[in-house]
């Protein structure tokens, strides 16, 4: 049982469509992320929410869209990406403090046609 | 900026066997924090066991323990008594020390089989 739900957890997408990946944390965290995992490479930081607050955006493509209504939900919004944007997208939660944790979710398994 | 290196892409042990998992991490910082994630395969990022920089005490937790050599900036992953729901990916990762601090890296893991 994870504290931290991703929804879905596989979509196949084309280049012209537009989706919405969603996390939401169970755990009264107050910071959320997203990470990008694609193959033979380390995780990447994509975005950080602090209190609904984007506190970190690592150059990621304005094609890719955060999105942090409060502090359990967290969205990433998706138009016209590319096929090399097929990865797993992890979502996590941290109590905020530099040291934290983080506690991840299953992912959503993103394949862009 | 922080690199993680991890040197071995993958591992195997028999089952009840102990491994070690490598790795060095490159950092002018002084204070920071060491993690080792392990990703079995529901995908789900699981923390296995963290280090603080400032702590000469190797952590341990159960059958996981760390070899932390802070000069040589190294940070190894040992796993007494193999057991099958070991396997997975395991991923070290660093971050800096320091409120507003939300950057983790990691290295790129290191797959390990447990052989029955």
């Amino acid at each position: 049982e994870t504290g931290v739900t991703q929804t879905p957890r596989h979509l196949v997408m084309g280049m012209t469509n537009k989706k919405s990946l969603k996390c939401e944390q169970h755990l009264g965290h107050n910071a959320m992320y997203w990470y990008k995992q694609s193959a033979k490479k380390p995780l990447e930081l994509m975005f950080v929410y602090s209190l609904e607050e984007r506190v970190e955006n690592n150059s990621v493509p304005s094609r890719f869209s955060p999105e942090c209504p409060n502090s359990s939900h967290l969205f990433l919004h998706l138009h016209t990406l590319q096929p090399e944007d097929s990865a797993l997208y992890l979502c996590a939660s941290s109590q905020g403090a530099d040291h934290s944790p983080l506690h991840f979710g299953n992912g959503t398994r993103l394949t862009v046609t | 900026a922080q690199t993680v290196t991890q040197s071995q892409p993958e591992m195997s042990v028999q089952e009840a066997e102990t491994v070690t998992l490598s790795c060095t991490y490159d950092t002018s910082e002084n204070n920071y924090y060491l993690f080792w994630y392990k990703q079995p395969p529901s995908r789900q990022m699981i923390l296995v066991i963290r280090q603080e920089a400032y702590k000469q005490q190797n952590a341990t937790e159960n059958r996981f323990s760390v070899n932390f050599q802070k000069a040589a900036k190294s940070f190894s992953l040992k796993i007494s008594d193999s057991q099958l729901g070991d396997t997975a990916m395991y991923f070290c990762a660093f971050m800096k020390h320091g409120a507003g601090s939300y950057q983790l890296t990691f290295g790129k893991g290191t797959k390990l089989s447990v052989i029955p």
